[in-house]
């Protein structure tokens, strides 16, 4: 049981540049989600998905789009990196309902957009 | 709009001492409440949950309870360690899909 992977670890991108973050679960969890990190500011959500062909936005979704054709799978693609895209990705999934159900997170993808 | 507030942003106690962090947040309206920690350049772990029916959930040394009327949930940890030493982030889940709002965190120094 792999939980939440996500590729790739680190990136570099110039100014322009447009890239595809992978993001894939096997918990078989309806919901999933794209948030960045940056310093002091917490977690802000960019997109979230709550089934195959279902997404939506969150709290930040310019400069990024997704899609969810699969139940496992939720890439978020950078359609022309910006300088201010520069943060940490994470990818997280559960279940949705009113049920005690957690979130899960992947490691992470550290971006930095010269 | 929910709002996640985590005070202090920074703490530093001496080893053996117990730790509380503090979260609150603006719209009582939540499903649950859960808190994560996060080391240095790594992902999130979750550590606790806490159900919008539940008072309280301890897990070893860990502690969190949940005053949804209040708007605040406290994390106790007993007898620090230096590998208590991390961020801690409390979010709370504002819809029945899986939506979480964050706070910003509380970073902790456990000093031998």
């Amino acid at each position: 049981n792999a939980g939440v992977t996500q590729t790739p670890k680190f990136q570099v991108l110039k100014t322009g540049q447009s890239m595809t973050l992978q993001c894939a679960q096997d918990m078989n969890h309806e919901y999933m989600s794209w948030y960045r990190q940056d310093p002091g500011m917490g977690l802000r959500l960019i997109h979230y998905s709550v089934g195959a062909g279902i997404t939506d936005q969150g709290e930040v979704p310019n400069g990024y789009n997704v899609s969810r054709s699969t139940t496992e799978d939720f890439p978020l693609r950078l359609l022309s990196a910006a300088p201010s895209q520069t943060s940490v990705y994470f990818c997280a999934s559960s279940y949705s309902g009113e049920g005690a159900y957690e979130q899960y997170f992947g490691p992470g993808t550290r971006l930095t957009v010269t | 709009k929910q709002e996640v507030t985590q005070i202090p942003a920074a703490l530093s106690v001496p080893e053996g001492e117990n730790l509380v962090l503090n979260c609150s947040f603006t719209d009582s309206a939540i499903y649950n409440l859960q808190w994560f920690r996060q080391d240095p350049g790594k992902g999130l772990t979750s550590l606790l949950l806490i159900q919008s029916s539940q008072r309280e959930q301890t897990s070893g040394r860990l502690n969190a309870s949940l005053d949804k009327s209040s708007g605040r949930s406290t994390l106790y940890i007993a007898a620090s360690q230096p590998g208590d030493s991390a961020t801690y982030l409390c979010a709370v889940r504002t819809d029945s899909w899986g939506k979480l709002q964050f706070g910003a965190g509380t970073q902790v120094v456990v000093t031998p």
